[in-house]
């Protein structure tokens, strides 16, 4: 089955400077990786998606990078603030099966 | 839409009493998921459904969780009886199963405490 690794579990960053967060995976390539945004007591909340033939994908202060031959997706978030501090989760989706495995989370937290 | 309606949002009971969570999907969308999450074991898929058919319950812990789907906009999620290990946050997302891309729309979860 597949394996999910989010490096450090949290993450400590001062305001303005770029966040990179990583997950690394086992086993097949998916053909869509998924990163969602979750605060205390909320629910996941899905941010990009990136397809397997995509090197990158921006989103405003967002980017997202897929390497199929290293099975690791970075996360990067550039001038990152405090209103950034959350729980980021990475979820790689098996189209096949029609469900996503998700990793178990790096929080970060941006101090002005 | 109103997004992913879950409830109750908190729960506390006593081990060995029966607790039932609700799921009210987002309209339209024809897979709805059920998962658990904990600190030890985060993110954990229970069970899914598409079109209202379970799909794969390979996650439900044991035979002490059940899940149904009566309709398109309505889903539970059964424990009976609750143990204290059962306490954990538990999460319904649905999504359109057509595209593919299964990008999943959460509710804001119920939190289970099982004394």
């Amino acid at each position: 089955s597949q394996k999910i690794e989010q490096n450090s579990e949290a993450l400590n960053i001062q305001e303005g400077k770029t966040a990179t967060l990583t997950c690394n995976y086992t086993n097949y390539s998916p053909a869509y990786l998924q990163w969602y945004r979750q605060d205390p007591g909320r629910g996941p909340v899905f941010l990009l998606l990136i397809r397997e033939n995509e090197k990158e994908k921006r989103k405003e202060r967002l980017k997202v990078t897929f390497d199929t031959t290293l099975k690791q997706s970075l996360f990067h978030i550039t001038a990152s603030q405090p209103a950034d501090s959350a729980t980021y989760l990475c979820a790689l989706v098996n189209t096949n099966a029609g469900k996503s495995t998700f990793g178990d989370g790096t929080t970060l937290t941006v101090k002005p | 839409d109103a997004g992913v309606i879950q409830s109750p949002r908190h729960e506390v009971t006593e081990m060995g009493q029966e607790v039932t969570l609700r799921c009210k999907p987002i309209s339209g969308h024809n897979s709805l998921f059920w998962y658990r999450q904990t600190m030890m074991r985060g993110l954990e898929l229970l069970i899914y459904f598409n079109n209202n058919v379970p799909i794969d319950d390979s996650g439900m812990p044991e035979d002490r969780f059940s899940a149904k789907m009566p309709n398109a906009s309505f889903s539970t999620l059964k424990i009976q009886p609750s143990e204290p290990r059962d306490s954990a946050v538990y999460f319904c997302a649905s999504t359109t199963f057509r595209d593919r891309k299964n990008i999943q729309y959460f509710g804001a979860g119920t939190r289970l405490s099982v004394l």
